[in-house]
């Protein structure tokens, strides 16, 4: 299965907007829905975006998700020390059948 | 509430079997597709498997096909995983997953449980 390629790490100050960008394919990221999910030490990952921009629940406004061609895009405003996390996408793959994870961006909060 | 608990997680030797098990809480479970998701040490996320709510229409990742195998039984609300063939590679938290909506298998995975470690070494 191929993987869905992210920075390693990003990061921002309190209250400002950063984005993370995850890089698929056609079979993929184009054809599929993506999610995004944010993960602290020790614990599960959690969903934060499903449908591509869509918020389950309890997940605030200040995340939301895009999408466009081949590529996927997690932006969080309003950026809080609680926001420090890994953050991975996921989508689907046609080819072969299963789902991929991205590698993986570390959000720092200066 | 939701709830995935898995078990079985344990120390086995390179070549051996493992039954991993992961008990449903708090929603129907027969209506939802079910996955397994893995996580090595220090690395992000794999997904393992998935299985249709009926039990029919499995997908492995190829790096586990043929060695593993999901199944489910919905009069016990419990989702398996069977791992045989066991490597060093295959070390890591084993979760397992619920999908978002009750529309198949190509879906979030809404509720996990807290995992359960599987260690290969000699």
């Amino acid at each position: 299965q191929s993987v869905l390629t992210q920075p390693p790490s990003a990061s921002g100050t309190p209250g400002q907007r950063v984005t993370i960008s995850c890089s698929g394919s056609l079979s993929n990221v184009e054809t599929n829905d993506v999610f995004w999910y944010q993960q602290f030490p020790g614990t599960a990952p959690k969903l934060l975006i499903y449908r591509n921009n869509e918020r389950p629940s309890g997940v605030p406004d200040r995340f939301s998700g895009s999408k466009s061609g081949t590529s996927a895009f997690l932006a969080i405003s309003g950026l809080r020390s609680e926001d420090e996390a890994d953050y991975y996408c996921a989508s689907w793959d046609d080819s072969p059948s299963g789902f991929v994870f991205g590698t993986g961006t570390t959000l720092i909060v200066l | 509430e939701m709830q995935l608990v898995e078990s079985g997680g344990d120390l086995v030797q390179p070549g051996g079997s493992l039954r991993l098990s992961c008990a449903a809480s708090g929603f129907p479970f027969n209506k939802y597709a079910m996955s397994w998701v893995r996580q090595a040490p220090g690395q992000g996320p794999e997904w393992v498997s998935s299985l249709a709510a009926t039990g029919g229409g499995a997908f492995y990742a190829d790096s586990v096909r043929g060695r593993f195998t999901i199944s489910r039984d919905n009069s016990r609300n419990t989702l398996y995983l069977q791992i045989n063939s066991l490597r060093a590679e295959d070390t890591a938290v084993y979760y397992c997953a619920k999908a978002h909506y009750n529309l198949g298998i190509v879906d979030a995975f809404d509720v996990w449980g807290q995992g359960t470690m599987v260690t290969v070494s000699s």
